[in-house]
């Protein structure tokens, strides 16, 4: 089991222009969320996606931030004409739905480093 | 609303004594699963121990344990015999049955071990 795959592990993009950032989550897993994670804010909920279907996005800012999970094997979190406030490491997360012993346990992803200049 | 607090924001011990975490949350759900999880320095977020919100008895899991006081929505971490290696940046997370099970963390204590 290779754990949570996160692509790229560093990402610098000038600002305007778009970032996507790529999650594959742990087999079987079907649960999958994604956090920014900055000194100031800490770990952000962004969005969470249950059976690939978008569950809760109520931490995304609307208007540049859209995620998808167009298949149990990925999600993809894209920043539309980046800004300087958007730098921070971005993490994904999947774990089991719900269910018993250790079904609940989050298993995180290494991070995104995104840096808008 | 679901909210998960911790105060402390830099702890430092002396390796081999007792060290406690303080977290506070807030849920209007009867059922919950509570969780720390740890954050080291090269970034790697793990997952070190969870409580049941139906469960009397604190978890425990090697030299982590737990310090669960519904009445009061905390959630301590206790970790006996610190250890060098232990100084990371700990996290407390909430994860709630009505919220679709969306986890939620609180912004995280540095704890700092020192020889």
């Amino acid at each position: 089991n290779a754990g949570v795959i996160q692509t790229p592990r560093h990402k610098v993009t000038g600002k305007g222009q778009e970032a996507t950032l790529w999650c594959e989550p742990i087999s079987g897993h079907s649960a999958v969320f994604w956090y920014r994670q900055t000194i100031v804010q800490g770990l952000e909920f962004l969005t969470y996606f249950r059976n690939q279907a978008p569950i809760d996005d109520s931490g995304m800012p609307k208007e540049r931030f859209s995620a998808q999970m167009p298949n149990q094997s990925h999600s993809t979190l894209k920043i539309q004409s980046t800004q300087p406030q958007d730098s921070a490491v971005y993490l994904c997360a999947s774990s089991f739905d719900w269910g018993g012993d250790g079904q609940n346990t989050l298993y995180f992803g290494a991070g995104t480093r995104l840096s808008v200049l | 609303a679901q909210k998960v607090t911790q105060t402390q924001t830099s702890i430092s011990v002396m390796e081999k004594t007792t060290v406690t975490m303080d977290c506070v949350y807030e849920t209007q759900d009867s059922s919950y699963f509570l969780f720390w999880y740890k954050q080291t320095a090269s970034g790697e977020i793990v997952f070190l121990i969870r409580q049941d919100s139906y469960k009397k008895e604190n978890a425990t899991v090697g030299h982590y344990s737990l310090n669960f006081q519904k009445p009061k929505s905390s959630i301590g971490l206790i970790i006996t015999a610190t250890q060098i290696e232990d100084s990371a940046v700990y996290f407390c997370a909430m994860r709630e049955f009505t919220n679709a099970y969306k986890v939620i963390f609180g912004k995280g204590t540095h704890l700092h071990v020192l020889p």
